[in-house]
């Protein structure tokens, strides 16, 4: 099947910092990506959907100027957590969708501190 | 938002069918029923996917209601590898692009 690969796999960054999460579709282009968090023993929460070339699409009350995505090309999404504080704390996870399909990354865990 | 409804928790025989039923009363027409499943820290694993009839793969069979109401996620051996939370969706098609929003999912325990 498709893969999508996250990097990195986990990462621990201070208080105030910037961090940021490459999703890259590895076999196949994706023109919609979506960007998840999940909270301990909670569900996967949409955040938002990344469109390349465009603006991404944020759900209802996910903060655009903290959570900044960059679709840039057909295989790479990032998201940049900014000035991260512990609350921020969370696994995120993307996903792409080719055909019907949706392939998940196998996620990043953000621990700020 | 999610429009599905699941139970939290399920415990299953080794070797036996684990049968995971998933409520999705306000689906619409055109849009499909996934299932995916979640162990521990990972990303989520497609299971199967279906819009009005039945369908079985390798892994699953997904049993469809008429009226599509429902649905329910069948593994028919269930092996201790299977405990994980199993997640049924409803594929939500925007503009925007197809979305998949994920249920509270069922925690699925496989017992020896």
């Amino acid at each position: 099947g498709a893969v999508v690969s996250q990097h990195p796999s986990w990462v621990i960054c201070k208080s105030g910092t910037s961090v940021k999460i490459e999703c890259r579709s590895l076999d196949f282009q994706a023109t919609t990506m979506f960007w998840y968090r999940q909270f301990p023993k909670q569900s996967l929460m949409l955040m938002a959907t990344s469109n390349e070339g465009s603006k991404a699409t944020y759900e209802q009350g996910v903060e655009k100027d903290k959570f900044l995505i960059n679709h840039a090309s057909l295989t790479l999404s990032t998201l940049t957590v900014t000035s991260a504080h512990p609350e921020d704390s969370s696994f995120y996870i993307c996903s792409a969708v080719r055909e019907t399909e949706a392939f998940f990354g196998q996620g990043t865990r953000l621990t700020v501190v | 938002d999610a429009k599905t409804t699941q139970p939290t928790s399920m415990d299953c025989a080794e070797g036996r069918a684990a049968n995971l039923p998933c409520n999705h009363s306000t689906i619409s027409g055109n849009e499909y029923v996934y299932w995916y499943r979640q162990i521990h820290s990972q990303g989520p694993q497609y299971i199967i996917h279906g819009l009005k009839n039945n369908e079985t793969n390798e892994m699953a069979s997904l049993i469809i209601t008429e009226d599509r109401k429902s649905s329910t996620l069948i593994l028919p051996h269930a092996t201790l590898r299977d405990t994980a939370v199993y997640y049924c969706i409803v594929r939500v098609d925007n503009p925007t692009g197809n979305q998949f929003y994920f249920g509270t999912g069922t925690s699925l325990t496989v017992i020896p």
